[in-house]
Formats: structure tokens, sequence, C-alpha cells
């Protein structure tokens, strides 16, 4: 089973510039959410979608949005960069239930 | 809400040494419980999780973990640790129901001295 993809791998945008990150989950996983890590806040939950529908949203600006696909995949878009929005953004899959995320490699995201 | 406090933000160990990582957990309701493991430059993998049954669980590669509800922990364990065991390990809780987001510790980076 291939793992959890995510594209880019590294991205580098200007201030006020907008950005859309890519992820695919495992086959079969309906549930994808978002994180993103920093040095000082550490990994902090953004969203995650269920079956196309948003079931739970973190405490972030409107400036982030996402949105899933009929095929599990799903997007992620930061409108207005901010030189704080330079992260590693993490996405997760799992199964329904509580088996635990499958999480991809990430997107390292620097905002100058 | 769930909060995690992970006491230790680096832990230095002698290569075939014992290591635990310390793990508290704050929670109103009943909790699942995580460990993961980031190597550098890389996303987050579970090592091993507590859903309920067993209090002490383990992974493939030896480490273990014990949930004590009375403590409120879920300290990480491992009798050896190896060169490769260097990385970042991240504590993480979720309530058992409705609301499944993953809430994490602020990680303890493990160092192996040769």
């Amino acid at each position: 089973k291939a793992g959890v993809t995510q594209t880019p791998r590294y991205l580098i945008k200007t201030r006020g510039q907008q950005v859309t990150l890519s992820c695919s989950p495992i086959s079969g996983h309906r549930s994808v959410s978002w994180y993103q890590q920093t040095p000082g806040q550490g990994l902090q939950f953004l969203f995650e979608y269920f079956s196309e529908t948003q079931r739970n949203k973190g405490n972030f600006p409107g400036r982030f949005s996402g949105r899933q696909f009929s095929n599990s995949r799903s997007e992620m878009n930061v409108s207005t960069l901010e030189l704080g929005d330079s992260a590693l953004y993490l996405c997760a899959s799992r199964e329904k239930g509580p088996y635990g995320y499958t999480f991809g490699s990430g997107t390292r995201l620097t905002v100058v | 809400a769930q909060s995690v406090t992970q006491l230790d933000s680096q832990v230095p160990v002698f290569e075939e040494a014992p290591v635990e990582l310390r793990c508290n957990y704050s929670s109103s309701v009943s909790v699942y419980l995580f460990w993961y493991v980031q190597y550098p430059n890389q996303g987050l993998q579970l090592l091993l999780k507590y859903l309920s049954g067993s209090t002490l669980v383990e992974s493939i590669n030896g480490f273990e973990a014990e949930f004590n509800k009375s403590q409120t922990s879920f300290h990480l364990r491992k009798p050896s640790v190896h060169i490769s065991d260097t990385a970042e390990y991240f504590c993480a809780v979720s309530s058992n129901f409705g609301n499944e987001k993953l809430t994490f510790g602020t990680g303890t980076r493990l160092t192996i001295i040769p």
C-alpha cells in the first residue's frame, strides 16, 4: 500500500502570495487531517476532512482553508502569506476509527 | 479539551543504555494515547498506541509504553537504545469519542551517544 503522499516537498513563496498544498491519502482512508509544525509552536491541528466535509477546525485564521475531493485527496490553501506561515505542513490520513493517523513526509513552506 | 506535557525537551543516552521519555496528559474525557517518532526531514511515524485493554503496549522495534490512568501518564521506555533511535519523539492524545484530532506534546529529542 502506498503511503500518504504530499506535494510539493519544498516550496518558497513571497509574502502576500498564496499557496496550495496537496495530499493524497492511503487508498481507502477517507479521513484527512492537516497539521502545522514550527519550532516555536510545535505541532498544531489545522483541520480534518471526512468524505468531503470539514469535521473539525483548529484555531487558525481564515487565510487557511482546505478541501477534500471525492477521491479523498485533499488540498490546503494559504492566502496572503506571512513570514510566520513558514513551517512544515503535515497531512495525515486514517481509516474510520481510532487506528492512529499515518503521516506524509510533509511540505516545507518557506515564506520570504 | 486535552493537553500533553513532555517534561524533557532533550534526553542524551549512551548506546545500549535504557531510556524513559516522559509524557503526562490532561483530559476531562477518556482518551486514546499515541507515541510518534520523527526522523530528520521526515514526517511522523506511529510508534505505538493505547486504545483500551492492556495498559502495556509494545512496538515492533523494542519500545514500550504503559498507560497509567491514576497518574495520567504514558511514558515511553526502551531497555537498550541504538544509534538508529536518534530522533524526536512526540506523545499525543485524542478523545475517544467525537472530536478525534490529535493534540501533541512539544516533543523530546533523543540523542544516542556512542
